[in-house]
C-alpha cells in the first residue's frame, strides 16, 4: 500500500518534555509538510521540506524542530519551548517541489495532549 | 498566513439538498484545491482547479473559480449523510506551500 503514516495516533506529554512525532511516506514524494490544527480551526504550517537535508520554517515554527535525513521520513520534535503544544498534528507530502504545488496527501494525524 | 477564507463557517442541510461553500482569497494563485476532513482524521484531496480554468466537475462535486473576484465555490449535489465533514480550500502559488483556509463544517441531516 502506498501512503503516508503517522505515529503515534495519540501522545501524552508532561510539561517540560520534548516529544517526537513520526511521519513516513512511501509515495516517493520530494516535499513533506507539518501542520498544526487547533479545534475548529484551519491548518497552520509549522515546517516544510522540499528536498532531503533541507527544510524551511512555516508560519508557526517556534518551539518545533524537524529533520529530513531520508526522503521518506520527516519527524517533528515538539520541544519544551512550545508553550501550548496541545493540538492535532498533520503530516503531508506532495510530488516534486518545482512549479505548481499539486495535490497533497495527508497522514491520519497525531493528537498531542500536554498533561 | 491564511489566504483562503471559507464561507459559511458552518452549514446544516437535509439529505438530498445541495450544499454550496465559498472560498475567497487575496493574492494571485496558480491553482485552488478543495479538501475534505472527517472528524479526527487527515485531509483528503477532492479537486484541483487551475487559474486558467473556470469550472471543474468530479462526480457530485462542481467547483468554479473566478480569478477576477478571487473566489471559488464548491457545490455538492444531492448530499448524503456521509458528506458530513469539514471542507477546506487551499491556494497554490508557484513553489510555495499551499495555504489553507479555516474550513466550512457541513452537517447533512438524514
Amino acid at each position: 500500500d502506498g501512503g503516508i503514516t503517522q505515529s503515534p495516533k495519540y501522545l501524552f506529554r508532561k510539561e517540560g518534555q520534548n516529544v517526537t512525532l513520526s511521519c513516513e511516506q512511501n509515495l516517493n514524494h520530494d516535499a513533506m509538510y507539518w501542520y498544526r490544527q487547533d479545534p475548529g480551526q484551519g491548518l497552520r504550517l509549522i515546517y516544510y521540506s522540499q528536498i532531503v537535508n533541507d527544510f524551511q520554517k512555516g508560519d508557526i515554527a517556534e518551539g518545533y524542530s524537524v529533520s529530513r535525513e531520508k526522503k521518506e521520513s520527516f519527524p517533528l520534535t515538539v520541544t519544551s519551548a512550545q508553550k501550548n503544544p496541545t493540538a492535532f498534528y498533520l503530516c503531508a507530502s506532495s510530488m516534486g517541489s518545482g512549479g505548481d504545488v499539486g495535490e497533497q496527501f495527508f497522514g491520519p494525524g497525531t493528537r498531542l495532549t500536554v498533561l | 498566513s491564511q489566504q483562503g477564507e471559507e464561507d459559511p463557517q458552518a452549514l446544516s442541510i437535509q439529505e438530498g439538498e445541495n450544499a454550496t461553500m465559498n472560498c475567497s482569497y487575496k493574492t494571485s494563485i496558480n491553482n485552488l484545491q478543495w479538501y475534505r476532513q472527517n472528524s479526527g482524521r487527515g485531509l483528503v484531496h477532492l479537486i484541483l482547479i487551475r487559474s486558467n480554468e473556470r469550472e471543474k466537475h468530479s462526480g457530485r462535486l462542481r467547483v468554479t473559480l473566478d480569478t477576477s473576484k478571487k473566489s471559488s465555490s464548491l457545490l455538492i449535489t444531492a448530499s448524503r449523510a456521509a458528506d458530513t465533514a469539514s471542507y477546506f480550500c487551499a491556494t497554490g502559488s508557484g513553489n510555495t506551500p499551499l495555504v489553507f483556509g479555516k474550513g466550512t463544517r457541513l452537517s447533512v441531516i438524514a
